[in-house]
This record gives structure tokens, C-alpha cells and sequence, in this order.
């Protein structure tokens, strides 16, 4: 069974950079998925930020590809997201995923992210 | 892109059938079968239960039944449980290489 785990400050503040991290576990994040993050601010639907593959390769959404940046550690087989200079409209309840085939099979739980001073 | 638009909420009784729908757009929906839904209990990871507009992962009940007609995708659930009340939510890829997301629809089961 494939868990994901998302982890990392809960509070950041505008202009700042937030990252989070998803822990992987029954799964090596150096297998054949996309690894995604997908976002929901409050009140309001998903968001798909992008996704990451073990080869290197990234998509990203458009609207945010300046600001983001998705990466490995393989040695703790987790990825991670990467958003700088934030604003309130960031606030949202992030999740990671692992997709393929146009689909994702798992997701994590999510994480709270507020972005207030 | 805008996102994919679902009602709000859906109701039924134990053992009725509901339809969800989720409609977009022909750069969406309409041109692609990448359409998936799945099913979330707030605090919970989502989980998949239709992808490719009309399979199920294996461990879905056959209850859930997936489908399309040109911009609208839906989700029909058969023999409505107690267990089955979450939010649903679509998603598709869409033309622009990236994947849109509906707006959300709360089953309540009454």
C-alpha cells in the first residue's frame, strides 16, 4: 500500500517562499509515476500545480511555473514543492499524489498552508 | 482554464442513484477520455474511483459507473450507502498539457 505524506510549515509569510515536503512510503519515488502536487484554497476547488518524474522531467502549471520548483531526495524517497514570493491567495490545503496514465492513484492527506504576517 | 463545473450538492436516499455531473469545455472534457473522479472525506487523501471516463480501480465497487457525452462527464452512484456520503470531484488533462479540476459536489445521504 502506497502512502504519501505531506509536511512542512503551516504559516508563511507574503513575499516569502513555501516549501513542503511528502514523505513516499511503498513506493520508490524512482519508479515510473509523475509525482503532483494539487492544491485547495479555502472554499474554493482543486488547483493542479504540477508534477515531477524521477528522469528530470517537470510540468508545471503555467499560471505558476515562475514561481515554482519541484524536486527529489531520493535518499528519503520524498519529493518536494517549492513556491516563492507568496501571497494570500497561496493560502490553501496542499496534497501531494503519484499519478500515471493521466490519473492519480494515491494521494496524500494534505497540509494546511496559511500565508499571513 | 476554468475549472470543470459540478453541483454543488447531490442527495438521495439508501439504495437510490444519484448522477453527478462535471462539465467543461471541448480543450477539456469533451476532446480527451483522460476524465477521473474521486471521492473525498474531508481530512482524509482522496481516493480514485473512475479514470479514463469509465474504469474502476480494482476494489471500487461496480456501484460507481462512469461516463461521457461531449463536454459532460458524470458519475453515477447505484444503491446509495451511508458510506458513500463525500465530496466528489472530476478532473480531466486538457489541451494546454496540464489537468483541471471540478468545482466539488458534496453527496449527502439522507
Amino acid at each position: 500500500q502506497v502512502q504519501l505524506q505531506e509536511s512542512g510549515p503551516g504559516l508563511v509569510k507574503p513575499s516569502g517562499t513555501l516549501s513542503l515536503t511528502c514523505d513516499v512510503s511503498g513506493a520508490s519515488i524512482s519508479s515510473d509515476y509523475w509525482w503532483s502536487w494539487v492544491r485547495q484554497p479555502p472554499g474554493k476547488g482543486l488547483e493542479w500545480i504540477g508534477e515531477t518524474h524521477h528522469s528530470g522531467t517537470t510540468n508545471y502549471h503555467p499560471s505558476l511555473r515562475s514561481r515554482v520548483t519541484m524536486s527529489f531526495d531520493k535518499s528519503k524517497n520524498q519529493f518536494s514543492l517549492r513556491l516563492t514570493s507568496v501571497t494570500a491567495a497561496d493560502t490553501a490545503v496542499y496534497f501531494c499524489a503519484r499519478g500515471s496514465d493521466y490519473r492519480w492513484h494515491d494521494w496524500g492527506q494534505g497540509a494546511l498552508v496559511t500565508v499571513s504576517s | 482554464q476554468s475549472a470543470l463545473t459540478q453541483p454543488a450538492s447531490v442527495s438521495g436516499s439508501p439504495g437510490q442513484s444519484i448522477t453527478i455531473s462535471c462539465t467543461g469545455t471541448s480543450s477539456d472534457v469533451g476532446g480527451y477520455n483522460h476524465v477521473s473522479w474521486h471521492q473525498h472525506h474531508p481530512g482524509k487523501a482522496p481516493k480514485l474511483m473512475i479514470y479514463e471516463v469509465i474504469d474502476r480501480p480494482s476494489g471500487v465497487p461496480d456501484r460507481f459507473f462512469g461516463s461521457k457525452s461531449g463536454n459532460t462527464a458524470s458519475l453515477t452512484i447505484s444503491g446509495l450507502q451511508a458510506e458513500d456520503e463525500a465530496v466528489y470531484f472530476c478532473s480531466s488533462y486538457t489541451s494546454s498539457a496540464t489537468y483541471v479540476f471540478g468545482t466539488g459536489t458534496k453527496v449527502t445521504v439522507v
